[in-house]
């Protein structure tokens, strides 16, 4: 089956900086790769995704990359702020199943 | 539209008792996911439903179960409550599920907690 792995688990930014999630996965069938955002006592929030047919993204400060050769695919957020603070999940789908990554939690400091 | 809707958003049960859990999808939704969260585990596959029939299963025992009626709206059941039942329930509905590309919208899922 497939795994998605990401990575950092944790990453803390000052305010204004980029951050950058990474996620790599196995199984090259797998062709959708949504990012959610899920914030304390809240479900994930759809918040960018990207098809297996575009390299990459973008939605105001909110990019994704994908690279298909390797597998793996990027969320960046530029200008963070202190509201981006949340726990962010990357997915792989294929066929209509969904496999998650274990999350990063993101702290952004004022 | 109206976004995924779940009921009781909190529930505290003990040891050996049942529980019933209840999503309403987005309108015009067929498919619907059931994900259990933990801190340790992150987000499990339970099961998903189309058209009133299970069509995917996670690796979970048989005490979880769950169904979906006509109108999409789905439930899901666990019987014998053990103590690390206790997580969050989230569930998920796409359009149609079966299409990879289809993406797939979370409900502010119902918190469990088995004492």
């Amino acid at each position: 089956g497939e795994n998605v792995e990401q990575h950092p688990s944790t990453l803390s930014v000052q305010e204004g900086d980029s951050a950058v999630i990474k996620c790599t996965y196995s199984d090259s069938a797998s062709n959708y790769f949504p990012w959610y955002k899920q914030e304390l006592g809240k479900g994930p929030q759809l918040i960018i995704d990207i098809r297996s047919n575009v390299g990459e993204k973008k939605d105001q400060r909110i990019a994704v990359t994908l690279n298909k050769t390797a597998k793996h695919f990027s969320l960046h957020i530029t200008e963070t702020q202190p509201e981006d603070s949340a726990v962010y999940f990357c997915a792989a789908s294929k066929a209509g199943k969904f496999y998650f990554g274990s999350g990063t939690k993101l702290n952004v400091k004022p | 539209k109206a976004g995924v809707t779940q009921t009781p958003r909190y529930l505290i049960k003990t040891r050996g008792q049942q529980v019933t859990l209840s999503c309403s999808p987005i309108s015009g939704h067929r498919s619907v996911s059931w994900y259990q969260q933990t801190p340790g585990q992150g987000l499990q596959f339970l099961f998903e439903y189309f058209s009133e029939t299970q069509r995917n299963k996670g690796n979970f025992p048989g005490r979880f179960s769950g169904r979906q009626f006509s109108n999409s709206r789905s439930e899901m059941n666990v019987s014998t409550l053990e103590l690390g039942d206790s997580a969050l329930y989230l569930c998920a509905s796409s359009p149609i599920g079966f299409d990879s590309t289809d993406t797939q919208y979370f409900g502010p899922g119902t918190r469990l907690t088995v004492l």
